[in-house]
Formats: structure tokens, C-alpha cells, sequence
């Protein structure tokens, strides 16, 4: 088993709707979980960062955590043409930080 | 302010050169990265460092060897670089190993 498992995409959500993004683990020891997202030619930047089950919003963005299952997601809501790009999760596991291989998001003007 | 930079952001060569890549920060973070993209995006992690000391040296040849001369600057230097090396070499750094990371724009490295 993968030790990040992402749906690779691309995933084509219509613009203003809500795109969700799934990511699992593999490490139940785990206990820090990213999203970064990353422009074609660009560098990654996160965008939302969780420690606790539950959820966690900023903005548009909400990050949903549950630890039993091992998933993390990330919702965008009223999604934009300028959400397009790959979304990377990444999670820790030791002293390191693993990524996933990235979900492409492409919104639908 | 520039919170992460790396130079160059391109760099063209030939095989068997050597090369080096600089990265500093100035966020006043203790950990540092280096990580490798490969055509397939996939983003994979090659050292950290803390405080200037190596805590991760991944499955990387020997012909890579990173230094840090303190914690707000770590290098990269590529020995005999071969074409399967070309790929995006990002640097990062974080205020600690279980933190968000902040990258620097990518050093595109390419080998002729």
C-alpha cells in the first residue's frame, strides 16, 4: 500500500460548484496533514494544514480529518477558474513529511 | 521579501558536470529540504536538515551532497550528473520536521 494514495484526475468540477478532494494513509501514527497546491511551472504552496479530527475551514477551503479511517479531504467551495491546478497532500510519518502524487482539479467556466 | 530562494532557477549541462544549486531562507526556520520532482510531478523528499545537521538522507546517490554552512542556507551539489538527475529540485523549510513547509520557486535542472 501506497503511503499517500491520491486519485490522480483529472477531476472537472463546473464552476461555482463544490470540488472535493480525497487523500488516504497508510501510517495510523500519523498526526500533522497538508494540502499544497501547485500551479503548472509553479512551486507548491499550502493551503490548509490539520492536526485534530474534524474539520477546519479558511475561506473557501475546508480540510476534513478522520484518523479512524485514515482519510484527509479538502472541499473547495464556489470553486473558480483559478483553482485549477494539482492539489498535493502530504502527511507526516517519523520526522518526515511524504506527498502525495497529486489530484489535477480542473474547473469548468 | 523573498521567504525562500534558491539559484539558479534554470540549469542546463552536459552529462558528467557538476553542479551546484544554492537555497536560503530567511524565516528564521530551524529545518531545511531538498526534494525532487520528476516529469511525473511526483514530489519526493532527498535530505533535511535540522540546525544544520542531516536528519533525513532518503535513497539518493552518493553523487548528490548537500551542506549547510548554518540553518538559513543549505546547499545542493550534484558530482557527475547523469541524465536521469534532470528533474525540478525544490528547496524548503519548515519552522520545525512535523510543520507546513514553505518551498522556493524550483530549480529546473536539465542534462544534454
Amino acid at each position: 500500500q501506497k503511503e499517500v494514495e491520491q486519485n490522480s484526475g483529472p477531476l472537472s468540477v463546473p464552476e461555482g460548484a463544490i470540488a472535493s478532494l480525497n487523500c488516504t494513509y497508510s501510517d495510523r501514527g500519523s498526526q500533522s496533514f497538508f494540502w499544497y497546491r501547485q500551479y503548472s511551472g509553479k512551486s507548491p504552496e499550502l493551503i490548509m494544514f490539520i492536526y485534530s479530527n474534524g474539520d477546519k475551514e479558511d475561506g473557501r477551503f475546508t480540510a476534513q480529518l478522520n484518523k479512524a479511517s485514515q482519510y484527509v479531504s479538502l472541499l473547495i467551495r464556489d470553486s473558480q477558474p483559478s483553482d485549477s491546478a494539482t492539489y498535493l497532500c502530504a502527511v507526516n510519518r517519523d520526522d518526515k513529511i511524504i506527498f502525495g502524487k497529486g489530484t489535477r482539479l480542473h474547473i469548468l467556466p | 521579501d523573498t521567504a525562500v530562494s534558491q539559484t539558479p532557477k534554470y540549469l542546463v549541462t552536459q552529462m558528467g558536470n557538476d553542479k551546484s544549486i544554492k537555497c536560503e531562507q530567511n524565516l528564521g526556520h530551524d529545518t531545511m529540504y531538498w526534494y525532487k520532482q520528476d516529469s511525473k510531478k511526483f514530489l519526493k523528499i532527498m535530505f533535511s536538515y535540522n540546525n544544520k545537521e542531516l536528519i533525513i538522507n532518503e535513497t539518493v546517490p552518493n553523487r548528490f551532497s548537500p551542506k549547510s554552512p548554518d540553518k538559513a542556507h543549505l546547499n545542493l551539489h550534484i558530482n557527475s550528473l547523469e541524465l536521469g538527475d534532470s528533474a525540478v529540485y525544490f528547496c524548503a523549510s519548515s519552522q520545525s520536521d512535523a510543520q507546513p513547509q514553505h518551498f522556493g520557486d524550483g530549480t529546473r535542472l536539465s542534462i544534454l
